[in-house]
């Protein structure tokens, strides 16, 4: 089955930095790779996902690159602000037609004002 | 908006009885619905796969005569932990699938915090 590691698993930047989150999979069948935001005693919420026919995509200050080849995807978050700190959470799916996704193991983004 | 909501949001209970939580689909009639659990600093984990009209599929090391699920409608699924003892205490989630049709599109719902004292 599919296989995902997230690094780093806590992540701490000053205000206005640069955040990324990096994710491997192990499954080349896999199409799909959503990312998740967890605030702390909430449900995961989608803010963003990539298909294996696109290499980057972006929606304002957060953007998710996909390597292929490699089978790597990132997240990249911009000028980050206190209302960025949550746990961060990858994802692949689609192997085999499958709705269900093979989750990393969280990233604890912490943003110091 | 939401499109899945859960309830209760938070639930406290005895040990040895049973506890059920609701998961209902806001926008969409949902054939199929998901069950996670997830405890403190862990990722998500899948407990079941909720099918509206037939049997959940469990996954392994999950106990089907613990954790009832039932999906008696196309809006409403849910999951009554039965007989619950202290290790039970945990943040379940719901989710559904997306409507596009696009595979692996998952909305999930606020959570709710079980107990067991």
């Amino acid at each position: 089955g599919e296989n995902v590691e997230q690094h780093p698993s806590t992540l701490s930047v000053q205000e206005g930095d640069s955040a990324v989150i990096k994710c491997t999979y192990s499954d080349s069948a896999s199409n799909y790779f959503p990312w998740y935001k967890q605030e702390l005693g909430k449900g995961p919420q989608l803010i963003i996902d990539i298909r294996s026919n696109v290499g980057e995509k972006k929606d304002q200050r957060i953007a998710v690159t996909l390597n292929k080849t490699a089978k790597h995807f990132s997240l990249h978050i911009t000028e980050t602000q206190p209302e960025d700190s949550a746990v961060y959470f990858c994802a692949a799916s689609g192997s085999g037609g499958s709705y269900i996704p093979t989750f990393g193991r969280g990233t604890s983004l912490i943003v110091h004002p | 908006g939401a499109v899945v909501s859960q309830h209760p949001s938070w639930v406290i209970c005895k040990s040895g009885t049973s506890v059920k939580i609701e998961c209902r689909s806001l926008d969409f009639q949902a054939t199929t619905m998901f069950w996670y659990r997830q405890f403190p600093k862990q990722s998500l984990m899948l407990m079941a796969t909720s099918n509206e009209g037939s049997k959940a599929t469990y996954e392994q090391g999950v106990e089907k005569d613990k954790f009832l699920i039932n999906h008696a409608s196309l809006t409403l699924s849910t999951l009554t932990v039965t007989s619950a003892h202290p290790e039970d205490s945990s943040f379940y989630i719901c989710s559904r699938a997306g409507t596009g049709g696009l595979v692996g599109e998952q909305y999930f719902g606020p959570g709710t915090r079980l107990t067991v004292t």
